[in-house]
């Protein structure tokens, strides 16, 4: 069965590093998103992208946060310099148009920051 | 604007006791709805989805959920409780206005006691 693919799984980083997020979402999935959940909260959306392009990056925090889907399949998503209040789970999921809007999701990156 | 919230952050039950998740949603037009299940350190698995097809809507592992358009719930049951439903449940919401992104409540952790 085909499924969403995120590396690394665990991230220990100091405050003021780069770090990178990696995800492949199942093959022919135009639409892939970035989610970000704090420890006890639910998943808040961070971009969209439709193919290469991104069709939403409003809660995307732009001074320290890029992403990119260069051709469209896999996708990385980037903080510098991270934060302490960076530490989270970073869900990639993926969607296949007329799916009923189901989302499929990854494992996720568990990032911490000291 | 699209919202869900999720009431009770922790559930206790019994094995074999009824288990019941509220959701309550907000949208503007008629929504997708799902309940996702997610287990330490891991991404999330779709318990099951509503698309207009039926209001109750059966999804894996036993679990069921209600559409009540009048309520605007999406409620989750499963008549007994197993140890391995010990989770944490999300709710959410999405809409193609929206840009299909989903919406998640705040969650609920389910505890089951032997």
């Amino acid at each position: 069965e085909a499924e969403v693919a995120q590396s690394p799984r665990y991230k220990i980083t100091e405050k003021s590093q780069a770090v990178a997020f990696w995800c492949d979402p199942i093959s022919g999935h135009a639409t892939l998103y970035w989610y970000r959940q704090i420890l006890g909260q639910g998943p808040e959306l961070l971009v969209q992208f439709q193919d290469e392009s991104v069709v939403d990056d409003s809660q995307l925090p732009k001074d320290r946060f890029s992403a990119e889907r260069l051709k469209g399949v896999d996708s990385t998503l980037k903080i510098q310099p991270a934060e302490l209040g960076d530490s989270a789970m970073y869900l990639c999921a993926s969607r296949n148009h007329g799916q009923d809007n189901e989302q499929f999701f990854g494992p996720g990156t568990r990032l911490t920051v000291l | 604007a699209q919202s869900v919230t999720q009431l009770g952050s922790h559930v206790s039950v019994s094995e074999g006791a009824l288990v019941l998740l509220r959701c309550n949603y907000s949208s503007s037009v008629p929504p997708y709805l799902f309940w996702y299940v997610q287990y330490p350190n891991q991404g999330l698995q779709l318990l099951l989805k509503y698309t207009s097809a039926a209001t109750l809507v059966k999804g894996i592992n036993g679990f069921e959920a209600e559409f009540k358009k009048s309520e605007t719930s999406f409620h989750l049951t499963k008549p007994s409780a197993h140890m391995s439903d010990a989770a944490e449940y999300f709710c959410a919401v999405s809409e193609a206005a929206a840009g299909n992104k989903l919406t998640f409540g705040g969650g609920t952790r389910v505890l089951v006691k032997p």
